[in-house]
Formats: structure tokens, C-alpha cells, sequence
């Protein structure tokens, strides 16, 4: 069974920085494609970052140069480094693996 | 204009059947694309339904009905998820999706209420 579980979400202030994880198992992260998607409470979905499994990655322009996509095969696990961040950052990060698996989510709220 | 167009609700009686549309924008030819469905429910993730391209290239996810399908509407240049026998637990929203290039493009997503 596959199963992504985010972690590193939280309460931070405008400008700070904090790294998301999505740890998986039975589903290997550096032999298929991984992607980030947000959800601003109450608002659809909006897809953030994509990395291939040769490595290759790609942002949406909304966070373009402030985030980070990076993998660790060791540890089979996903991450998604977030700097500078902004209010309107805010929302439920959610990791999947190809389009079919999906994690629970991780909350990131940006407030002063 | 956004690149999928879907409408923001529906309504539909139990035991009928639902269509719910995802139209591209103009310069995008729904025949050349995979459109991925999902479904989901208040405080869930979002759950991978099925994607459709044509009949010989589709894919159902892994549990989900068979009550579920996808289709196209071409002269409508819109994908189409498909429910019939509708069941009181498949309200909720749904969110089509196509690949552009490297990123993933939601629609904006669907709320469909059984009543």
C-alpha cells in the first residue's frame, strides 16, 4: 500500500522560511515523477513544484526563486523548502506521487 | 481565462446520473490531452478517480466505481466525468486536471450536492 505522510507545517511569520517533508512508503520517490499542490482554505487546488525522476525540476511562477524542490533517496522522502514566505502562502500542502497517490496534507500558515 | 473551465456547482437526485464538464480554454485541443479527475470531501485529500483520453487510452483508479467514467465532448472542446447511480457519498467537489508542458492546471473545481 502507498502512503505519503507531509510533515513540517506550521506557523510562521511573513519573510520566514520552513522546509516541508513527504516521506513514502511502498512507493519509490526517486523512480517516479512527485509533485507539490496547495489548497487555500475554502479555494481549489494549485499545483507548486514537480520534480522528474532524473532530477528535473519546475515551479509555478507564484513561487518561483523562493521555493525549492529536493528529494532524499536514503530516506525515500520529498521536500519542499519554502523562503520568504508570504500571507498568501497560506494553505494545505499536499504531496503525490504520479497523479494517483496523494498525501493527508500539512498546514502552513503565514501570520504575524 | 483560465485554461479549465468548470462550472462551480450541480445538483443531481440519487440514483441519477451526473455530467460534470471541464472545458479547455481556446488554443488548447482536448484531444490532445489526458484529463485526470478527482474527487474530494470536506477535510480529505483530493482522490485520484480516473483520467481519460479516449477509449483506448483511460484509466480507472485503483477501488474506485465503475459507476465513474470519463468522456469527451469534442465539438465542446471539454473533458466530462461521468457518474451514474448517484449515492449520497459522492457529494463533494471535483477538480479536473491536465499536464501544460512541466506543471500540472486545475479546473477550479465542481460541488456537486445529491439531493
Amino acid at each position: 500500500e502507498v502512503q505519503l505522510v507531509e510533515t513540517g507545517g506550521g506557523l510562521i511569520q511573513p519573510g520566514g522560511s520552513l522546509r516541508l517533508s513527504c516521506a513514502a512508503s511502498g512507493f519509490t520517490v526517486n523512480s517516479n515523477y512527485m509533485t507539490w499542490v496547495r489548497q487555500a482554505a475554502g479555494k481549489g487546488l494549485e499545483w507548486v513544484s514537480l520534480m522528474y525522476s532524473g532530477g528535473s525540476t519546475y515551479y509555478a511562477d507564484s513561487v518561483k526563486g523562493r521555493f525549492t524542490i529536493s528529494r532524499d533517496s536514503s530516506k525515500n522522502t520529498l521536500y519542499l523548502q519554502m523562503n520568504s514566505l508570504r500571507a498568501e502562502d497560506t494553505a494545505v500542502y499536499y504531496c503525490a506521487g504520479t497523479e494517483s497517490y496523494w498525501g493527508q496534507g500539512t498546514l502552513v500558515t503565514v501570520s504575524s | 481565462q483560465a485554461v479549465l473551465t468548470q462550472p462551480s456547482s450541480l445538483s443531481a437526485s440519487p440514483g441519477a446520473s451526473a455530467s460534470l464538464t471541464c472545458t479547455l480554454r481556446s488554443g488548447f485541443n482536448v484531444g490532445a490531452h489526458r484529463i485526470y479527475w478527482y474527487q474530494q470531501k470536506p477535510g480529505s485529500p483530493p482522490q485520484y478517480l480516473l483520467r481519460y483520453k479516449s477509449d483506448s487510452d483511460k484509466q480507472q483508479g485503483s477501488g474506485v466505481p465503475s459507476r465513474f467514467s470519463g468522456s469527451k465532448d469534442a465539438s465542446a472542446n471539454a473533458g466530462i466525468l461521468l457518474i451514474s447511480g448517484l449515492q449520497s457519498e459522492d457529494e463533494a467537489d471535483y477538480y479536473c486536471m491536465i499536464w501544460h508542458s512541466t506543471a500540472w492546471v486545475f479546473g477550479g473545481g465542481t460541488k456537486l450536492t445529491v439531493l
